[in-house]
């Protein structure tokens, strides 16, 4: 069964820094491309990063872009969102999903972790 | 950026009924558009890929539709368990964008 478990999350003070973790199991990690997607609270879905199956490509929308990092660690079947510079604006839930095997949806997602940027 | 606008923002309908939301892109993304379904509280789930393909597990009484531009999603016979949020999404360009989203209410 895929698992995807994200962790990390809390009360941050603008300009402070966090990185989230997103546990993967139940497939092969590292064949599989890594993204996450963030919700703040009563509002829609925003795309926030993809990283490739072998964390040599990256990609971002401009309202992340410069602050965000994410990457991936194969061996530990583990995904990472670093967040620096922290804005009010980026206080969300933040999810990892991953794509399904035969289609390009996002069909696995997990149960999120929650960022609260405030001083 | 292509930007995806979703119709209508609520939605309150009785069971049995049949519910249609549009997506309308900025520019033709080819298929590439998924639907999903958020329950309050819930992640997330994937109904609808390249437009029209059923996810795995899904209700057949989910279908989604079009082409180009102009997408759908239509719910046939709803029920209690389809009150939720609805969202589409393309992915076929960076930065992925998603619609803003329908609450469907049952009458």
């Amino acid at each position: 069964e895929v698992q995807l478990v994200e962790s990390g999350g809390g009360l941050v003070q603008p300009g402070s820094p966090l990185k989230l973790s997103c546990a993967a199991s139940g497939f092969t990690f590292s064949s599989n491309w890594l993204n996450w997607i963030r919700q703040a609270p009563g509002k829609g879905l925003e795309w926030v990063a993809s990283i490739n199956p072998d964390g040599s490509s990256t990609y971002y929308p401009d309202t992340v872009k410069g602050r965000f990092v994410v990457s991936k660690d194969n061996a530990k079947n583990t995904g990472y969102l670093q967040m620096n510079n922290l804005r009010s604006e980026d206080t969300a839930m933040y999810y990892c999903a991953r794509r399904g095997r035969y289609n390009p949806g996002f069909a696995y997602w997990g149960q999120g972790t929650l960022v609260t940027v405030s001083s | 950026d292509i930007q995806m606008t979703q119709s209508p923002a609520s939605l309150s309908a009785s069971l049995g009924e049949t519910v249609t939301i549009e997506c309308r892109a900025s520019e033709d993304i080819y298929n590439g558009l998924a639907w999903y379904q958020q329950k309050p509280g819930k992640s997330p789930q994937l109904l609808i890929y390249n437009a029209n393909s059923l996810h795995t597990g899904v209700p057949s009484r989910f279908s989604g539709s079009g082409s180009g531009t102009q997408y759908s999603l239509k719910i046939n016979s709803l029920q209690s368990e389809d009150v939720a949020s609805y969202f589409c999404q393309q992915y076929y360009n960076y930065p992925f964008t998603f619609g803003s989203g329908t609450k469907l209410e049952i009458k």
